[in-house]
């Protein structure tokens, strides 16, 4: 079965330092996608970073890289120099192969506080 | 470019009653897909739909469903409405295949 586990229901970090948020999937398909999220208290859902698992590269965007590691199927994402308004839960989700069907599998989340 | 657009943004409605919510997708964005958040449940994937047909449907009952527009907007519908309901309802919309999926701010839906 398709799964996503996020281990760390809550993690702390300092201001200005970097952080790594745990993912890990279990698939039997060789095509499928990675995301990761960030939720603040606001509520919207708001879009971090992907990986395709026929990507060669870790991806990144700005402050946030996901280490991608195929033959353990884990997705880390990693937040450099951490903000104050880092604040929030972070889902990791995968997404079977297209013809699956849209849907996104979500994990439990992470809370992450940043304290100054 | 507009992101993806719930609306409403907050909804009070009665036991029994029905409600709707719609979601512009990010234009060209052709995928739209639904999930209810709730504090017990977590992130849960109610359906999909692409070029006006849902591909792919959750498990929830038949008092959840959904249309999708040849514009590309969709609607959800849950009639009937129970208190176990209450809930954050996302749409996340995509062009399709091994591509990004953006989410709308939510509608807050709270059944009385």
């Amino acid at each position: 079965a398709q799964k996503i586990t996020q281990t760390q229901p809550g993690m702390f970090v300092q201001e200005k330092e970097a952080v790594t948020l745990d993912c890990t999937y279990d698939t039997s398909d060789p095509s499928y996608g990675l995301f990761w999220y960030k939720q603040p208290s606001s509520g919207e859902m708001i879009f971090l970073i992907y990986q395709g698992s026929y990507d060669q590269q870790n991806a990144t965007e700005g402050r946030y890289s996901l280490n991608f590691q195929k033959a353990r199927k884990s997705a880390n994402l990693v937040i450099s120099a951490s903000q104050l308004g880092d604040s929030a839960m972070y889902f990791c989700a995968m997404r079977p192969p297209w013809d699956q069907g849209g849907k996104l599998i979500f994990g439990q989340g992470t809370e992450l506080s940043v304290k100054p | 470019k507009a992101g993806v657009t719930q609306t409403p943004r907050y909804l009070i409605k009665t036991r029994g009653q029905q409600v709707t919510l719609s979601c512009s997708p990010i234009s060209g964005h052709r995928s739209v897909s639904w999930y209810q958040q709730t504090p017990g449940q977590g992130l849960q994937f109610l359906f999909e739909y692409f070029s006006e047909t849902q591909r792919n449907k959750g498990n929830f009952p038949g008092r959840f469903s959904g249309r999708q527009f040849s514009n590309s907007r969709s609607e959800m519908n849950v009639s009937t409405l129970e208190l176990g309901d209450s809930a954050l309802y996302l749409c996340a919309s995509s062009r399709g295949g091994n591509t990004e999926a953006f989410f709308g701010q939510g509608t807050r839906l709270t059944v009385v």
